[in-house]
């Protein structure tokens, strides 16, 4: 059980443009999801809360405008990267809280941007 | 500011041997303690939590919390070069689901 699967696994775009990445929990519900950043041989850097039917609480120094976190339901949370441009190619993992447990929180696989 | 601290390493430990990870966070108040597994490239994977003092065993792992001393450590018993990835703590912020996490101990599992 708590399976958390991501979307795409990987993903190369043109700067200026915009890049969808999914993130699922398969086998429980999730009401929060988190988002975040890893750049090479760094730490994880928690990018923004995401709370099903309400509005994502985003880090510090972290633009909303530019990472756009949807959770619309209680299994799928989205991060739309806008106008990407080659300094936001990163690794961006997911996770979700199975709060039906200890409150653990269990990762996607991430995704690998790549802007161009 | 809350903190959790680990030793970077990295920690060389022979094949078949102990491998002790530790770590100590600042928030006196922290009620939920977290061991995760992170090989390079990849997405951490959880390995153990641990929510009392004393220890806790799954398989080849034992996870020991001392509150009084804001310390928690993994024990990796015969230690595989499998195991040999980036360990993090991570202990549960009070009031929400976020977690505060340490900067990872890598560990180097030597055949």
């Amino acid at each position: 059980g708590a399976v958390v699967s991501q979307h795409p696994s990987r993903v190369i775009c043109k700067s200026g443009t915009s890049v969808k990445i999914e993130c699922r929990s398969l086998d429980f519900q999730a009401t929060t999801m988190f988002w975040y950043r890893q750049f090479p041989k760094q730490s994880l850097m928690l990018m923004a809360t995401s709370n099903e039917g309400s509005k994502a609480t985003y880090e510090q120094g972290v633009e909303k405008d530019k990472f756009l976190i949807n959770h619309a339901s209680l299994t799928l949370s989205t991060l739309t990267v806008t106008s990407a441009h080659p300094e936001d190619s990163s690794f961006y993992i997911c996770s979700a809280v199975w709060t039906s447990g200890g409150d653990e929180q269990y990762f996607g696989p991430g995704t690998r941007l790549t802007v161009t | 500011q809350k903190e959790v601290e680990q030793n970077s390493g990295p920690l060389s430990v022979p094949e078949g041997a102990i491998a002790s990870l530790n770590c100590t966070y600042s928030d006196r108040g922290s009620q939920s303690f977290f061991w995760y597994r992170q090989y390079s490239g990849k997405s951490p994977e959880l390995i153990m939590s641990i929510y009392s003092n004393g220890d806790k065993e799954d398989g080849r792992f034992t996870a020991q919390l001392n509150k009084a001393s804001q310390y928690v450590s993994l024990l990796i018993r015969d230690s595989q070069p499998s195991d040999s990835a980036t360990y993090l703590c991570a202990v549960k912020a009070q009031g929400n689901y976020q977690l505060i996490w340490g900067a990872g101990t890598k560990l180097i599992i030597k055949p």
